[in-house]
């Protein structure tokens, strides 16, 4: 299995809601990431858990909390979002520490805050 | 610092024609450099992967680039275009000193036409 799976696929929400992407791997991954993607532009780095430990926050803004509750499961929380936050958020998971590992992705979660 | 060009944001090619993106990397450390594809509101699917081996490297779906040190250089070719191979192509690298985290370029949008 070398699936990421991401869930829900679409989510509109508005500014006071509050809402959660899920993320799941079986391959034994240890290191996961949070990735947000513009139309047209990379993606871009939020989170990166270690063996379930947050190790890299690129300054994302608190209304996005990130959540590592086993070695399998990624989740980001999401509150009081503003309309600029909407994009495709990117799941990843690799075997960090080896050189040359690549990431695998998931398909997605495109949000739309309203 | 460590970074990722593409040289071109978008390319067109006629179908059966041959595909050429290119891709240059800073050269801070020895770098493992991968090429993802991206279809229109989906994840990243992974081409291929140089990691020190071979300097040519072949992927899935007829693609192949060469690592070439003394230009920087990690292009993607291809020799005859199908019009599925349209999508986003974003070349990326990391490096064994910063624990995975993956590097990006802008992306080349590629065009098929009939």
């Amino acid at each position: 299995d070398t699936e990421v799976t991401q869930t829900p696929k679409h989510l509109v929400m508005g500014m006071t809601n509050k809402k959660s992407l899920k993320c799941e791997q079986h391959m034994g991954h240890r290191a996961m990431y949070w990735y947000k993607q513009k139309a047209k532009k990379p993606p871009e780095l939020m989170f990166v858990y270690s063996y379930e430990k947050l190790s890299i926050n690129e300054s994302v803004p608190s209304r996005f909390s990130p959540e590592c509750p086993n070695s399998s499961l990624l989740n980001l929380h999401l509150h009081a979002l503003q309309p600029e936050d909407s994009a495709l958020y990117l799941c990843a998971s690799s075997q960090q520490g080896r050189e040359g590992t690549e990431a695998f992705f998931g398909q997605g979660t495109r949000l739309t805050v309203v | 610092a460590q970074s990722v060009t593409q040289l071109d944001s978008h390319v067109s090619v006629s179908e059966g024609t041959p595909v050429l993106l290119r891709c240059n990397y800073s050269s801070s450390y020895s770098p493992s450099l991968f090429w993802y594809v991206q279809h229109p509101n989906k994840g990243l699917q992974l081409l291929l992967k140089y990691t020190s081996a071979a300097t040519l490297v072949k992927g899935i779906n007829g693609f192949e680039a060469e690592f070439k040190k003394s230009e920087t250089s990690f292009h993607l070719t291809k020799p005859s275009a199908h019009m599925s191979d349209a999508a986003e192509y974003f070349c990326v690298v990391t490096y064994s000193s910063n624990t995975g985290k993956l590097i990006f370029g802008q992306g080349t949008t590629l065009q098929v036409k009939p």
